[in-house]
């Protein structure tokens, strides 16, 4: 069964800084690695999808790498702002269609 | 282009009821995936809809069931409510295949007493 974890569980860290989530999931045999935001009581928030073939993806301030062959992902939030204070999740899609999502990192932007 | 929409919002049930949950997907996406977010287990894969077909099924009781419609609408349904089914219930909708970008809906707050 794939096993998704994320690290760390909770980032605090002060406005304008760069940083990195991390995503690891134990099985490689993937369709897509998916980037979401939650902000509290609320909905997912697509970031960024990453096909099995691809190695990164970008969207404005947020870049997100894949290596499928260790397991990894990660996303890079550029010069971080009080409005990015949310909880990302990272989801994966398996070669045989369910999705499994990460236990999720709380990041607080201190103004 | 309006977004995934759930009903109701919020709802309080009693144990051994039983609760229907709908989902409207985005315009065009014929795939709706249900998913129950709590907080010891976090988000977990409840099953996925394509073209009125359940493609696939996650490690739930068959107390959870759901259907979808020709329009693509979809409905999931938990019989014989149990206090652990309070939950954050979320709807996804995608395009078509695997390959797609999943958008979610506000979801559910169902809490059972």
């Amino acid at each position: 069964k794939q096993e998704v974890t994320q690290i760390p569980a909770a980032l605090s860290v002060p406005e304008g800084e760069n940083l990195v989530l991390n995503c690891s999931f134990t099985d490689s045999a993937i369709y897509n690695l998916q980037w979401f935001r939650q902000d509290p009581g609320k909905g997912l928030t697509s970031l960024l999808l990453i096909q099995s073939s691809q190695r990164e993806q970008t969207s404005g301030r947020l870049n997100a790498s894949l290596d499928k062959s260790s397991g990894r992902s990660t996303l890079y939030i550029a010069a971080s702002q009080p409005g990015d204070s949310a909880t990302y999740l990272c989801a994966v899609r398996n070669t045989g269609n369910q999705f499994y999502f990460g236990t999720g990192t709380s990041l607080t932007v201190i103004p | 282009k309006a977004g995934v929409t759930q009903t109701p919002r919020y709802l309080i049930k009693t144990r051994g009821q039983q609760v229907t949950l709908s989902c409207s997907p985005i315009s065009g996406h014929r795939s709706v995936s249900w998913y129950q977010q709590t907080p010891g287990q976090g988000l977990q894969f409840l099953f996925e809809y394509f073209s009125e077909t359940q493609r696939n099924k996650g490690n739930f009781p068959g107390r959870f069931s759901g259907r979808q419609f020709s329009n693509s609408r979809s409905e999931m349904n938990v019989s014989t409510l149990e206090l652990g089914d309070s939950a954050l219930y979320l709807c996804a909708s995608s395009l078509a295949g695997v390959a797609y970008e999943q958008y979610f809906g506000p979801g559910t707050r169902l809490t059972v007493t």
